[in-house]
């Protein structure tokens, strides 16, 4: 029973270069999430989705974009990497039961 | 002003030690509450739910004062093995949403 699991786990990017990071979860979870972990603050939601077809904005959005086109598939895009957006990063689902985090991306800008 | 704020520690306590975390939130609203730890590196993982009633779950103990907008853990009988961060969580609004405050980080030492 995989879980949730993160795609890839490292990575290093040049500033402006694009790249996608990929969520999938195998435990038919209709809620899906990522988020974001910088040192001394908690994780801050980016985006999220509550079922297929569908995606919101949290509380730090901009910068990136998110597709779900899938279920069990939830997306995070950079179009133009940034130093600022060096972190680390939590995909999670939920719902109806529980909440499951994968294992984090570390993804680096420089 | 945060949403949910927590004094980040660190906290170093000899084994055995019992020690105390606080937590507040700011709004009202709020549905659930938790803790969560996360070791160096690694994902959130649930420890405990939050009552208004208190819970206890072996050396650990939370407490739940929505008057206040307070939320407590105590760990009795610190293990070494208790070292790591410890995260409060609020969940509330649409999609079941988690907000993160920043962690306390506890150091259990011989």
């Amino acid at each position: 029973n995989a879980g949730v699991t993160q795609t890839p786990k490292f990575r290093v990017l040049k500033t402006g270069q694009s790249m996608t990071l990929l969520c999938a979860q195998d435990m038919n979870h209709e809620y899906m999430y990522w988020y974001r972990q910088d040192p001394g603050m908690g994780l801050r939601l980016i985006h999220y989705s509550v079922g297929e077809g569908t995606t919101a904005k949290g509380e730090v959005p901009d910068g990136y974009n998110v597709s779900r086109l899938k279920k069990q598939n939830f997306l995070l895009g950079l179009e133009s990497a940034a130093p600022s957006q060096t972190s680390v990063y939590f995909c999670a689902s939920s719902y109806p039961y529980g909440y499951t985090f994968g294992s984090g991306t570390r993804l680096t800008v420089v | 002003r945060k949403e949910v704020e927590q004094d980040p520690g660190p906290f170093n306590v000899p084994e055995g030690a019992t020690v105390a975390f606080n937590c507040t939130y700011s709004n009202s609203a709020s549905q659930s509450f938790f803790w969560y730890r996360q070791d160096c590196r690694k994902e959130p993982k649930l420890l405990m739910s939050v009552y208004s009633s208190g819970n206890e779950d072996g050396r650990f103990t939370a407490q739940l004062n929505r008057a206040s907008q307070y939320i407590s853990l105590l760990i009795r009988d610190s293990k070494l093995s208790d070292s790591a961060t410890y995260l409060c969580v609020v969940k509330g609004g649409g999609g079941n949403k988690l907000t993160f405050g920043t962690g306390t980080q506890l150091k259990v030492e011989l």
